[in-house]
């Protein structure tokens, strides 16, 4: 049982590229979420998906897209990476109807 | 809208030192309380929360009470350790928010042995 897994670890980008954040989680949960944490800001939520084949949009989804693959899998993309978005990111996933979140390890992307 | 503020840090203390880490929130309703904890290089895990007014949270020694007169949700514990090293952020749930999290801006606390 590994909860909620998250690659890559570490990333490089520079302006412009793109790339997709990859998690799973294996607790058949419901409810998938995508975070953003910066210094002194705690952790923004980017998207979330409440249910399979369902998502919307968090605090701060521009210049990202995310993709509810299967109830497993919940993918975050960035089109054409810019410096604002060098960030730690994490995935978290819960049940529907409790409200504690589990969270990955996170990434640490850096934007060039 | 809704928003979560917690003393910034670092908060630097001795074993056995007593912590406190005031959080404030704004809120429309009663909304649900939450204190998370992220051990260094980790992600966050939940530490404790409370749902109504007048909960008290508590968990690995720690406490918190939702004050409900105050919008308070400070948390304590009596004697911290070495591995209570972390950072720790208080976040609410708005009513009818789903399970989306608002989170604070986090406080480091660093114990020295």
């Amino acid at each position: 049982n590994a909860g909620v897994t998250q690659t890559p670890k570490f990333q490089v980008l520079k302006t412009g590229q793109s790339m997709t954040l990859q998690c799973a989680q294996d607790m058949n949960h419901n409810s998938m979420y995508w975070y953003r944490q910066d210094p002194g800001m705690g952790l923004r939520l980017i998207y979330y998906s409440a249910s399979e084949g369902t998502t919307d949009k968090g605090e701060v989804p521009n210049g990202y897209n995310v993709s509810r693959l299967n109830k497993r899998e919940f993918s975050l993309r960035l089109e054409s990476a810019a410096p604002s978005q060098t960030s730690v990111y994490f995935c978290a996933s819960s049940r529907e109807e409790i409200y504690e979140q589990y969270f990955g390890p996170g990434t640490r992307l850096t934007v060039t | 809208g809704d928003s979560v503020t917690q003393m910034e840090g670092p908060v630097t203390l001795s074993e056995e030192a007593f912590l406190t880490i005031n959080c404030t929130y704004t809120a429309t309703g009663y909304p649900s309380l939450f204190w998370y904890v992220q051990y260094p290089g980790e992600g966050l895990q939940l530490l404790l929360k409370a749902t109504k007014a007048d909960d008290k949270g508590s968990n690995k020694g720690f406490e918190a009470t939702y004050r409900k007169e105050t919008t308070s949700f400070h948390l304590e514990k009596g004697s911290v350790q070495v591995s209570d090293s972390a950072v720790y952020f208080c976040a609410l749930i708005p009513p009818g928010a789903g399970n989306k999290l608002t989170f604070g801006g986090g406080t480091r606390v660093l114990v020295k042995p």
